[in-house]
């Protein structure tokens, strides 16, 4: 298993402000992934984080939006730039552990007005 | 492109009874599933997992069956409880890469 954790677990936001969410891992993992999950909504894939090269973006994301940091094993970040009301959802960070499990942090609710 | 869906949105369910939830996937080239479990305020907890390689799982109070000639995945739940509450998902991958996610069965279990 793993532990993750997440800040801000929810804020507040100004449209047109950006806001950076930050994921604490207590192990070294290789891939990190970040998820969206809109209000009622599943969760979809934003990108996938490897440490020590650029970020990998799924159709719909871009690294100008939402610029993702992965300085080491146990720690990355995303950032949610120029935020509109639409940018309102439940951000989560995620691992895969060995056995292929994909954990995730408690997230952090984003309201943007 | 290539999606999970889920038959039921929502599913009402008495206390003591067995839950059945449903999960269809359109991605004949998935080996790799997975059900959690996301409470209200809270991010998706794994319950459990099965291989393309296997028919049935089994965990404590749930199962997962798979049903790869239909491409059909469920989540039974013996004697529901009211802790089992939650929006449950299935999800999918191949090759142990990225998970596609299902739409989401709201459970609700009535006392």
């Amino acid at each position: 298993s793993a532990v993750i954790s997440q800040k801000p677990s929810r804020d507040i936001c100004q449209r047109g402000t950006s806001l950076t969410i930050q994921c604490q891992v207590d192990s070294q993992v290789t891939m990190m992934f970040w998820y969206r999950q809109q209000p009622g909504q599943s969760l979809t894939l934003i990108a996938t984080a490897n440490q020590g090269s650029e970020a990998t973006y799924e159709s719909g994301f871009v690294i100008d939006k939402f610029p993702i940091s992965r300085p080491n094993l146990t720690f990355s970040t995303l950032t949610v730039s120029n935020m509109s009301p639409e940018d309102s959802s439940i951000y989560l960070c995620s691992l895969r552990v060995g056995n292929g499990e994909l954990f995730f942090g408690e997230g952090s609710r984003l309201t943007v007005l | 492109g290539e999606s999970v869906g889920l038959h039921l949105p929502t599913l009402s369910v008495q206390e003591g009874d067995n839950s059945i939830i449903n999960c269809a996937y359109s991605n004949s080239a998935s080996d790799y599933f997975i059900w959690y479990k996301q409470e209200s305020g809270k991010g998706p907890q794994f319950i459990i997992d099965i291989r393309s390689n296997m028919d049935k799982r089994q965990g404590q109070r749930v199962t997962v069956l798979l049903n790869k000639t239909v491409k059909h995945l469920s989540l039974q739940i013996a004697a529901t409880q009211p802790g089992d509450s939650a929006v449950y998902f299935c999800a999918e991958t191949f090759n142990d890469y990225k998970l596609s996610f299902g739409a989401g069965t709201t459970v609700t279990v009535r006392a």
